[in-house]
């Protein structure tokens, strides 16, 4: 039984560059979630999607910032122009429709230069 | 506005003592609320969940209890050990797509 695994998990690049997510959740696991957890505060929500729809976006989540489930499985998380206020850790979590826990991978740690 | 509120940035404890951690809510539609456990540089590992149409929730050392008209919540360790020293989040949905709003976290230390 595999776990949500998230890759790269450290990543380290300079203003203005694109950098690429990618998380693959649990096999049976429907529904997946990207989170973005900053230094002392709890993660945030930032998008969801249920199988390959992406069903809702938070209002953190800027135009620089895209996110696809082509196939309804792995899902990527991408940044354009990257800006030093986008340094955090990047989460992802997969759940089934019941019950409501969701399981997280270990995330990406992002710094931007 | 801070949905779910964590006040206490850390708590201490002795080995073999109880540990309560406290997590107050505001928003009334929330129905299922989850205690997680964060190790630095690691995603956030479940513990205990509980719906809002329980009053309390025990699995081995772990027990939640929820008080939906105090909109209050608090997660029991019994015995703390010194492997729980980790930081604790407390996370609560109510929405149809199941996002998790969280609070800002616990540093619990747990002393030999």
């Amino acid at each position: 039984d595999t776990g949500v695994s998230q890759d790269p998990r450290h990543k380290i690049t300079k203003r203005g560059q694109n950098v690429t997510f990618r998380c693959d959740p649990i096999s049976e696991h429907n529904r997946l979630y990207w989170y973005r957890q900053t230094l002392g505060q709890g993660p945030e929500f930032l998008t969801y999607f249920q199988n390959e729809a992406q069903l809702e976006k938070s209002r953190l989540l800027s135009d620089r910032f895209s996110a696809e489930r082509p196939k309804g499985s792995f899902s990527t998380l991408e940044i354009q122009r990257t800006e030093q206020g986008d340094s955090a850790m990047y989460l992802c979590a997969s759940r089934t429709g019941v019950p409501e826990t969701q399981y997280f991978g270990p995330g990406t740690r992002l710094l931007v230069l | 506005d801070q949905q779910v509120k964590q006040n206490s940035p850390s708590l201490s404890v002795q080995e073999g003592r109880i540990s309560i951690l406290n997590c107050d809510y505001t928003n009334s539609m929330f129905d299922y609320f989850l205690w997680y456990k964060k190790y630095p540089a690691e995603g956030p590992t479940f513990l205990i969940s509980i719906s809002s149409i329980k009053d309390k929730n025990e699995d081995g050392r772990f027990t939640v209890f929820l008080n939906k008209s105090a909109k209050h919540l608090s997660l029991h360790i019994v015995p703390s050990q010194p492997g729980d020293s980790a930081v604790y989040f407390c996370a609560a949905t109510g929405t149809s797509y199941g996002k998790l709003t969280f609070g800002q976290g616990t540093i619990l230390t747990v002393h030999p």
